[in-house]
């Protein structure tokens, strides 16, 4: 079964400090991880995608994720936050369910705050 | 503007109202899906349409009905909601596989009073 654990609830960083959100999946089978954000009163915004190809992702603004399938880990991290950074952030995961359509579970979500 | 639209951003009704939400893509997509997000909740899938066919219903009470008329369009019709329905409501498409992920509106922040 699929699950997704967003560590912390709520991260809080200096701004030009760098950003770690964690994030831990279980799949059965192999699966597709995204990070997406949201901005206060917006909907999702997709920031990255893994899908079976290269590990280490790159996605907008700086960020990026490390696929780790021995720690079943998919954290996103940047080097240096900037105060638009603050956001909620959601890690997915999508696997094929034998239906029309794939499996997805959100996480939980950590908000992230950028201290001037 | 992320491609999908969705109207209106935000909408009072009283308990007894009736009206709809709608949400538009012309990205290609051919599955659409409504959530629903209450404060400090995770988000809750409601609706799937593949195909413009509806796959799953996820046990969302009577009072919220779905119609997706063609691959480009989706709606949510209300009636007789609850105030703990007040929330944000979003709608999203993918391909049908939903792997390269999902595209998400802005949302209606929808108030019941």
């Amino acid at each position: 079964a699929q699950s997704v654990t967003q560590l912390d609830s709520h991260v809080s960083v200096s701004e030009g400090t760098p950003v770690l959100l964690r994030c831990n999946y279980s799949s059965s089978y192999s699966p597709s991880l995204f990070w997406y954000v949201q901005h206060p009163n917006k909907g999702l915004q997709l920031l990255l995608k893994y899908t079976s190809a290269a590990t280490l992702v790159k996605g907008i603004n700086g960020f990026e994720a490390e696929f780790k399938k021995s720690e079943t880990s998919f954290h996103l991290t940047k080097p240096s936050a900037h105060m638009s950074d603050a956001a909620e952030y959601f890690c997915v995961v999508s696997e094929i369910s034998g239906t029309s359509y794939d499996k997805v579970i959100f996480g939980p979500g950590t908000s992230l705050s950028v201290i001037p | 503007e992320t491609g999908v639209t969705q109207t209106p951003r935000h909408l009072v009704m009283g308990m007894t109202n009736k009206k709809s939400l709608k949400c538009e893509q012309h990205l290609g997509h051919n599955a659409m899906y409504w959530y629903k997000q209450s404060a400090k909740k995770p988000l809750e899938l409601m609706f799937v349409y593949s195909l413009e066919e509806r796959v799953e219903n996820n046990s969302v009470p009577s009072r919220f009905s779905p119609e997706c008329p063609n691959s480009s369009h989706l709606f949510l019709h209300l009636h007789t909601l609850q105030p703990e329905d007040s929330a944000l409501y979003l709608c999203a498409s993918s391909h049908t596989t939903g792997r390269r992920g999902y595209t998400f509106g802005s949302g209606t922040r929808l108030t019941v009073v």
